[in-house]
């Protein structure tokens, strides 16, 4: 069945970098773009961006723009999403996503994967 | 504060039909479709509804989705106890060089 499998959950000091992995299986992945979206404590859901996986192109959102890098690895059917320079603020739970965009809706969704980022 | 706004709680007692309401403006909900997503307690969201009124298979004809303007809503008809979640709308918003905003969220409680 189509499923997206996601990294476990990490903990972080302020001012390091996270990089969360998304494995993608019963699909063509090159068809699909792939969002992130994030969700603080008690709170709703903040999209961070989206990936083409068919040539790279990405797309921000922009109070990420120059702390996050979306990439994707075909060969490994996987997607990757790096934060850097973590805050407090970042510690959320982190979905992957398949579609989305201005393509539609994100139809397919990852169980999240928890970041806490605490000194 | 999120771009879309939805009333942040919403309630029905079961077999009612109960409407969440989603606002937003020309950028986003006036000149594209609108998703609406479903998050049960510890769970990752679930598409429920997208382009305005389209149902993804498995989801019950309960759930129906509807825009005008910009703004638009999602109804749920025979209300069941298992629709107690987290309701969210979005929408593409064509600013800043594009891209997703996210309602608030409406907290549906089953009476």
């Amino acid at each position: 069945q189509v499923q997206l499998v996601q990294s476990g959950a990490e903990v972080k000091k302020p001012g390091a970098s996270v990089k969360v992995s998304c494995k993608a299986s019963g699909y063509t992945f090159t068809s699909y773009g792939i969002s992130w979206v994030r969700q603080a404590p008690g709170q709703g859901l903040e999209w961070m961006g989206w990936i083409s996986v068919y040539n790279g192109n990405t797309n921000y959102a922009q109070k990420l723009q120059g702390r996050v890098t979306m990439t994707t690895d075909t060969s490994r059917r996987t997607a990757y999403m790096e934060l850097r320079s973590l805050r407090s603020d970042d510690t959320a739970v982190y979905y992957c996503a398949r579609g989305g965009g201005i393509f539609g809706g994100m139809d397919v969704w990852g169980h999240g994967t928890t970041v806490t980022v605490s000194s | 504060q999120s771009v879309l706004t939805q009333p942040p709680s919403a309630s029905g007692t079961p077999g009612q039909r109960v409407t969440i309401s989603c606002s937003g403006s020309s950028s986003n909900i006036g000149s594209n479709t609108v998703n609406w997503y479903q998050q049960l307690p510890g769970k990752a969201p679930k598409l429920l509804i997208y382009s305005n009124n389209q149902r993804p298979s498995g989801v019950p004809d309960r759930f129906s989705g509807s825009k005008s303007g910009t703004s638009a809503s999602l109804a749920i008809s025979g209300l069941q106890s298992e629709d107690e979640a987290d309701y969210y709308c979005a929408a593409w918003d064509d600013s800043l060089n594009g891209h997703v905003v996210f309602g608030g969220g409406t907290k549906l409680t089953v009476l």
